[in-house]
């Protein structure tokens, strides 16, 4: 089985601050990599994935992500933040060949003004 | 529009009670998925439907049943075994079908909480 972990609980960064989101997962397989946003009482929303290609990801909102298969990491990125980026964030894994996501327990994001 | 529906948004119940939270979605997705979120612990999956009529548990299914009669709906109830059932509940759904595999991602609905009185 997959597992993911997500190093930080919290980051507090300051507006127009760069931020990275740190994620790293453990398997022998391929696997396929992504990151949503939470806000609050809502579902989850994709940034990004990660299926192949090009390991340097964009997404929506002016996130990317790096996946890095040698340190197996999948670290989220945006060089400035805004204050509506405030929100949870989830990175999540599954097996190329699989059907369940592995999810870590999320990085509460907050943009300090 | 295509999405992923869940109602009710909020729900209470009296302890000892099964209450069953619906979702329903109109994406042709063949796989269906329930999550559970409890502060600083993440997403942790309840149970998974790839096919219609067949359904597999997750990492904490027991307290919880589910059915899938239908393409479009994956209803979770939560029965009274369900010790602490007080969380917040996610349905995903994603096309598992044949690549290509761009399809993977998973699409979540809004949310259904639950507070047991």
């Amino acid at each position: 089985a997959q597992s993911v972990t997500q190093l930080d609980s919290q980051v507090p960064v300051f507006e127009e601050a760069p931020v990275e989101l740190r994620c790293n997962y453990s398997s022998s397989v391929s696997v396929y990599l992504f990151w949503y946003v939470q806000y609050p009482n809502q579902g989850l929303q994709l940034l990004l994935k990660y299926l192949s290609g090009s390991t340097l990801v964009k997404g929506i909102n002016g996130f990317e992500a790096e996946f890095n298969k040698s340190q197996t990491s999948f670290h989220l990125r945006k060089p400035s933040v805004h204050i509506s980026d405030t929100a949870e964030y989830f990175c999540a894994v599954i097996q190329d060949t699989g059907n369940q996501f592995y999810f870590g327990t999320g990085t509460s994001l907050t943009v300090i003004p | 529009d295509g999405g992923i529906t869940q109602s009710p948004k909020y729900l209470f119940r009296k302890e000892g009670q099964n209450v069953t939270l619906s979702c329903e979605q109109n994406l042709n997705h063949d796989a269906m998925y329930w999550y559970r979120q409890d502060p600083g612990q993440g997403l942790r999956l309840i149970y998974y439907s790839q096919i219609v009529n067949d359904f597999q548990k997750g990492d904490i299914a027991e307290g919880y049943s589910v059915s899938r009669e239908k393409k479009e709906s994956f209803p979770l109830t939560v029965t009274s075994a369900q010790k602490n059932p007080t969380a917040f509940y996610l349905c995903a759904s994603r096309y598992s079908g044949a690549p290509p595999r761009g399809t993977d991602t998973q699409y979540f609905g809004p949310g259904t909480r639950l507070t047991v009185l």
